[in-house]
């Protein structure tokens, strides 16, 4: 079975600095591994996705997510927070071959402040 | 391309009482999946549709059921509906051939409030 881990309920961090939202999985076999995002009261906003190739994956809005399979880690980054970017953030994981079932972590919670 | 449409976006039910969402994928999209959100238990996934056909089912008891029509619009059905049935439930399509290695795009969701 696979599962996600997100281990911080909350990340927060300053406008204008670095970010980064932490996210580690199990699945077996190769994974295909997803970012979405979550405004109140919306549904999910697909932002990236790896399924092979480069480490690192760059998506939408600026964000992007280094994949690290010795660590079985997907890590959501991005170079310069904005305000806007405060939402919930979901990873999730999928194994090859496995239709469409989307396991999710927990959720992540991004306040970027002034 | 319109995106995935959840219908109706807020919905009030007694106990009881049965509910049908209705979703309808993305024009191309063969998949859709539904997923129950809810503060204490996060996203978990009901089951997917592919075709016509249940092709993957979460843990869910039998009162959760669904199907997708010829023209890949699905419906889900929950009866005899309990408080902890209150969630945003969210409909997911996606082109969804096995190894298809897409992503899923989601509708704004159905906000079920049971009374």
């Amino acid at each position: 079975a696979q599962s996600v881990a997100q281990p911080e309920d909350q990340v927060n961090v300053a406008e204008g600095n670095p970010l980064t939202v932490k996210c580690t999985y199990s699945v077996s076999g190769n994974p295909y591994l997803f970012w979405y995002v979550q405004y109140p009261n919306r549904g999910l906003q697909f932002l990236l996705k790896y399924i092979t190739g480069d480490n690192l994956v760059k998506g939408s809005y600026g964000f992007e997510a280094e994949f690290n399979k010795s660590q079985t880690s997907f890590h959501l980054k991005k170079p310069s927070a904005l305000v806007s970017d405060s939402a919930l953030y979901f990873c999730a994981v999928r194994p090859t071959g496995g239709g469409n079932k989307l396991t999710f972590g927990t959720g992540t919670q991004l306040k970027v402040e002034l | 391309k319109a995106g995935v449409t959840q219908t109706p976006r807020y919905l009030i039910k007694t106990r009881g009482q049965q509910v049908t969402l209705s979703c309808s994928p993305i024009s191309g999209h063969r998949s859709v999946s539904w997923y129950q959100q809810t503060p204490g238990q996060g996203l978990q996934f009901l089951f997917e549709y592919f075709s016509e056909t249940q092709r993957n089912k979460g843990n869910f008891p039998g009162r959760f059921s669904g199907r997708q029509f010829s023209n890949s619009r699905s419906e889900m059905n929950v009866s005899t509906l309990e408080l902890g049935d209150s969630a945003l439930y969210l409909c997911a399509s996606s082109l969804g051939t096995v190894r298809s290695n897409t992503e899923a795009f989601f509708g704004q969701g159905t906000r079920l409030t049971v009374v």
